[in-house]
């Protein structure tokens, strides 16, 4: 099973754009790249996935290099609702036990 | 609104007491997972359903838990004897069955059911 990293916290302002990057290297070939946020007292909730190069969706984008062993889920022009915990995952086709690490908790200040 | 719902929301109980708590995915969805969450952690897999079949169980779940999923629809799971150290969030996700192409694993989930152990 793929073991990603990320930053335990991060902190940003209203308006800016927020870039927080999960490393996967041992990612294997079928394993797709997936983020969730999730805000306190609530589930995980799904945010985008990608298996390679850039996807685009009404709430983020992932980037994601030709080597795949990194991604960066980038949040356009944040606002404080923004404010709560991401999870970088890597899904494989084979494997239902998701490994979720601590995640990134990111705050935003007004 | 149709997504996952689970219940109880908030369950207090005394050390050595039993709990149950339910989920009800969303009504297309075949597959049903379990977590268990403490403060400050990500997700911790407890166990998958497909349809009514429990296909995988984490090694790490003590034999005082038990899911069950019958008839394919809503989910029990059940804590005996419940320790301290079972005080966490319970989450239930849900997910469609896969769609013959590549995995598109996105998991629905419920809002959990908070579980203190006194």
């Amino acid at each position: 099973l793929a073991k990603t990293t990320q930053p335990i916290s991060m902190d940003s302002y209203e308006g800016q754009e927020v870039n927080i990057t999960c490393s996967h290297n041992n990612i294997a070939t079928n394993d797709y790249i997936t983020w969730y946020q999730q805000f306190p007292s609530q589930g995980p909730r799904f945010i985008i996935q990608g298996y390679k190069t850039k996807v685009t969706n009404e709430v983020a984008s992932l980037f994601i290099p030709a080597d795949r062993k990194s991604s960066t889920l980038s949040l356009p022009r944040v606002s404080l609702s923004d404010t709560a915990v991401y999870y970088c995952l890597v899904v494989a086709d084979s494997n239902y036990q998701l490994i979720w690490g601590a995640g990134t908790k990111l705050i935003i200040k007004p | 609104d149709t997504g996952v719902s689970q219940d109880p929301r908030h369950k207090i109980t005394k050390r050595g007491q039993n709990v149950t708590f339910r989920c009800d995915p969303i009504s297309e969805h075949n597959r049903l997972y379990w977590y268990r969450q403490t403060l400050g952690q990500g997700p911790e897999f407890l166990t998958y359903f497909q349809n009514e079949a429990q296909l995988e169980k984490s090694r790490l779940l003590s034999d005082r838990f038990s899911a069950e999923r019958p008839k394919g629809s809503f989910s029990t799971l059940e804590i005996q004897r419940t320790e301290q150290g079972d005080s966490a969030m319970y989450l239930c996700a849900s997910s469609p069955p896969r769609d013959g192409g590549g995995i598109n694993e996105k998991l629905f989930f419920g809002s959990g059911t908070q579980l203190s152990v006194l």
